[in-house]
């Protein structure tokens, strides 16, 4: 079946200005998870949705990162005023279930870059 | 806080020799553990993974891990590497004890020379 995938694949922006990142996780899969990876370091956890209950917001850096999801499907990263300490990939994934030790599987990526 | 390091930014071996990637970790409680390999410009592949049970695990294309309490160690090992292994490596834990997310260590660069 399909895997977990991102859009844009990359994203060149200014300084400033917002953008929108996007991920559809594997079908059936009730968690959701965004990560960030910065050049020549690990993923960093930004935020995880399970199922229709309060998203945990706690690896936010800052205010200007948001992110939504609608039921079990799709999620929007939103980052405003981006800033050039904001550019790295951006990994969304998914599991189906929440328990701590399903695997989660990973989407390729949104790579961006602010200018 | 739990947390995973792997000692080594780059592991270089030659084709056919046995290779390991080294991982260790701290969690409160019982660790999950799992380990990733990263293609370039790809996402995270799982590779394997320990909940309970047998220390050796077996996971995808070949690779083992196995899981030391005592050392809170989880090595990522393959018998005989090939030049296609080359790729970026992650270890990730998540203690039983609590809420906790997925931790990453910093990752291991395995190159396999021909």
């Amino acid at each position: 079946g399909a895997g977990v995938s991102q859009s844009p694949s990359n994203k060149v922006t200014e300084k400033g200005k917002d953008v929108e990142l996007r991920c559809d996780p594997i079908s059936g899969h009730t968690a959701l998870y965004w990560y960030r990876q910065r050049l020549g370091q690990g993923l960093e956890f930004l935020i995880y949705f399970q199922g229709n209950s309060a998203p945990d917001k706690s690896g936010l850096p800052s205010d200007r990162f948001s992110a939504e999801r609608t039921g079990e499907s799709v999620s929007t990263l939103t980052i405003q005023r981006t800033q050039q300490e904001d550019s790295a990939v951006y990994l969304c994934a998914s599991s189906l279930y929440a328990p701590k030790q399903e695997t989660q599987y990973f989407g390729p990526g949104t790579r961006l870059l602010v200018l | 806080a739990q947390s995973v390091a792997q000692p080594e930014d780059q592991v270089n071996v030659a084709e056919g020799n046995p290779l390991t990637v080294k991982c260790t970790y701290s969690v409160s409680g019982n660790p999950y553990l799992f380990w990733y390999v990263q293609y370039p410009n790809r996402g995270l592949q799982f590779l394997l993974k320990y909940i309970t049970g047998d220390n050796l695990v077996k996971g995808s294309y070949g690779f083992e891990a196995e899981f030391n309490k005592s050392q809170t160690s989880f090595h990522l090992k393959k018998p005989s590497a090939l030049v296609s292994d080359s790729a970026l490596y992650f270890c990730a834990v998540r203690g039983s004890s609590g809420y906790s997310t997925l931790t990453f260590g910093k990752g291991t660069m395995l190159l396999v020379s021909p």
